[in-house]
C-alpha cells in the first residue's frame, strides 16, 4: 500500500523557518516526481513545488520562489520542503503528493499524504 | 500562468439528479486535465485524469469530457456520499493550477 506521511508543521513566527518532511512507503520512491501542495483553512488547493526523480530539477510557484526549497533523499524515501521567511499567508495545510505514473512530470496525483499544518503567527 | 475557472462555485441538487461542473482553461492544455473530490476534513481524491479517464475504483456515475480549454465533470446520479468540493487541475505545465472549486450539496 502506498503511503505518504508528512511531518514538521507547527506554529512559526513571521520571518521564521520550518522544514517539512514527507516519507514515502509501499512504492519505489526514487522513480516518482514529487510535489508539495497547500490549502489554507477553508480555501482551495494551491500547488507549491515539484521535484524530479533524482532531485536535479525543481519548480516553484511564484508566491514561494526564493523562500522555499524542495529537496529529496531517495536513500531515506523522504521529500523535504524548507520554508524560510515565512509570512502569515503561508499558513496552510501542506500535502505531499505523488503522480500516477513513475518517471513522468505531467502526471495527476493519486496518492496524497494526510497533510501537516503550518501556522505563521506571532 | 494558465488560469482555471470553475463554475458554478456551488450547487445544490437532489439525490439522483444529474450534475455537471465546468472548468475552463485560459489557454489550451490538450487533455492534461484532472478532477479531484475533497470531502470535508479529508484529503483530495483523484476521480478523472486525461480529461475523461476514470481513475481505478471510482464509481461509473462520474464522467469527464472536453479538450483544449473547456472541460466538464458529470455526476450522472448524485448520491449523498458525493457531498464534497470538486476541483479541476491543469497538469500540463508548471505552475500547475487548480480551479477555485465547486461545492456540491444535497437539496
Amino acid at each position: 500500500e502506498v503511503q505518504l506521511v508528512e511531518s514538521g508543521g507547527g506554529l512559526v513566527q513571521p520571518g521564521g523557518s520550518v522544514r517539512l518532511s514527507c516519507v514515502g512507503s509501499g512504492f519505489t520512491f526514487s522513480s516518482y516526481w514529487m510535489h508539495w501542495v497547500r490549502q489554507a483553512p477553508g480555501k482551495g488547493l494551491v500547488w507549491v513545488s515539484r521535484i524530479n526523480t533524482d532531485g536535479s530539477s525543481t519548480s516553484y510557484a511564484d508566491s514561494v520562489k526564493g523562500r522555499f526549497t524542495i529537496s529529496r533523499d531517495n536513500a531515506k524515501n523522504t521529500l523535504y520542503l524548507q520554508m524560510n521567511s515565512l509570512r502569515a499567508e503561508d499558513s496552510a495545510v501542506y500535502f505531499c503528493a505523488r503522480g500516477i505514473s513513475s518517471g513522468y512530470s505531467n502526471s495527476p496525483w493519486n496518492s496524497w499524504g494526510q497533510g501537516t499544518l503550518v501556522t505563521v503567527s506571532s | 500562468d494558465i488560469q482555471m475557472t470553475q463554475s458554478p462555485s456551488s450547487l445544490s441538487a437532489s439525490v439522483g439528479d444529474r450534475v455537471t461542473i465546468t472548468c475552463r482553461a485560459s489557454q489550451g492544455i490538450s487533455n492534461y486535465l484532472a478532477w479531484y473530490r475533497q470531502k470535508p476534513g479529508t484529503v483530495p481524491k483523484l476521480l478523472i485524469y486525461a480529461a475523461s479517464t476514470l481513475q481505478s475504483g471510482v464509481p461509473s456515475r462520474f464522467s469527464g469530457g472536453g479538450s483544449g480549454t473547456d472541460f466538464t465533470l458529470t455526476i450522472s446520479s448524485l448520491q449523498p456520499e458525493d457531498v464534497a468540493t470538486y476541483y479541476c487541475q491543469n497538469y500540463n505545465s508548471v505552475p500547475l493550477t487548480f480551479g477555485g472549486g465547486t461545492k456540491v450539496e444535497i437539496k
